[in-house]
């Protein structure tokens, strides 16, 4: 069964310590791996797609890389404004296009 | 910008009443999904469209129902609506030119009294 397990739940950082966030999987075959950002009340804003092991994605302070069973998303040196909630999704190739969600990563990021 | 729009972006609502959500996906965009996200809650998956038709369902109320148009815009009814129906709706939009990328909307807050 299609899976995905993202942790910690939450991760609290003063402004400026970098650190990583994890998402690992279990599907049949990946199609895709997706990273996304929540913040409250408001619908989740793409940030990356990954296809492949090895694959590797970059915007701003954000970095997301890619290996068989799981994927990081490393932010370094983050700002408040980083502060949100961070969903990792799986399509499956057999999925007929559907996300498979991770529960997120609440980051807070103190000045 | 995703350049999926939804309306409204806020509705509050008696117990039992009806309410239609709009959902416009991005242009050229075929596949429409609905979710439903109440309060600290993850993303709960309703139901998917493609081209028109029904593409996949998922833990969607027998009182919900949705359909999407020839213009590939999108509704979802709620009806006899219940105070645990409140929540946020998104709908979110792929194929055509996102590729396999999903790009979600702001959502449409529901709150029932």
């Amino acid at each position: 069964e299609d899976q995905v397990t993202q942790s910690p739940e939450a991760l609290r950082l003063q402004e400026g310590e970098s650190s990583s966030l994890n998402c690992s999987y279990t599907v049949s075959g990946l199609r895709g791996l997706f990273w996304y950002r929540q913040d409250p009340g408001k619908g989740p804003e793409f940030l990356f797609t990954l296809y492949s092991a090895g694959e590797e994605k970059e915007k701003e302070r954000l970095k997301a890389t890619l290996t068989k069973k799981e994927s990081f998303l490393h932010i370094t040196a983050p700002k408040p404004e980083d502060s949100a909630t961070y969903l990792c999704a799986v399509q499956d190739m057999d999925s007929n296009y559907q996300l498979i969600w991770g529960a997120g990563t609440k980051l807070i990021i103190k000045p | 910008d995703s350049g999926v729009t939804q309306t409204p972006k806020h509705l509050i609502t008696a117990t039992g009443q009806r309410v239609t959500l709009r959902c416009s996906p991005r242009s050229g965009d075929l596949s429409v999904y609905w979710y439903q996200q109440s309060l600290d809650q993850g993303l709960q998956f309703l139901i998917q469209y493609y081209n028109g038709e029904e593409r996949a369902k998922g833990n969607i109320l027998e009182r919900f129902s949705a359909q999407q148009f020839p213009d590939l815009h999108s509704e979802l009814n709620l009806s006899s609506l219940e105070l645990g129906d409140s929540a946020l709706y998104f709908c979110a939009s792929t194929g055509g030119i996102s590729g396999n990328t999903i790009y979600f909307g702001e959502g449409s807050w529901l709150t029932v009294v």
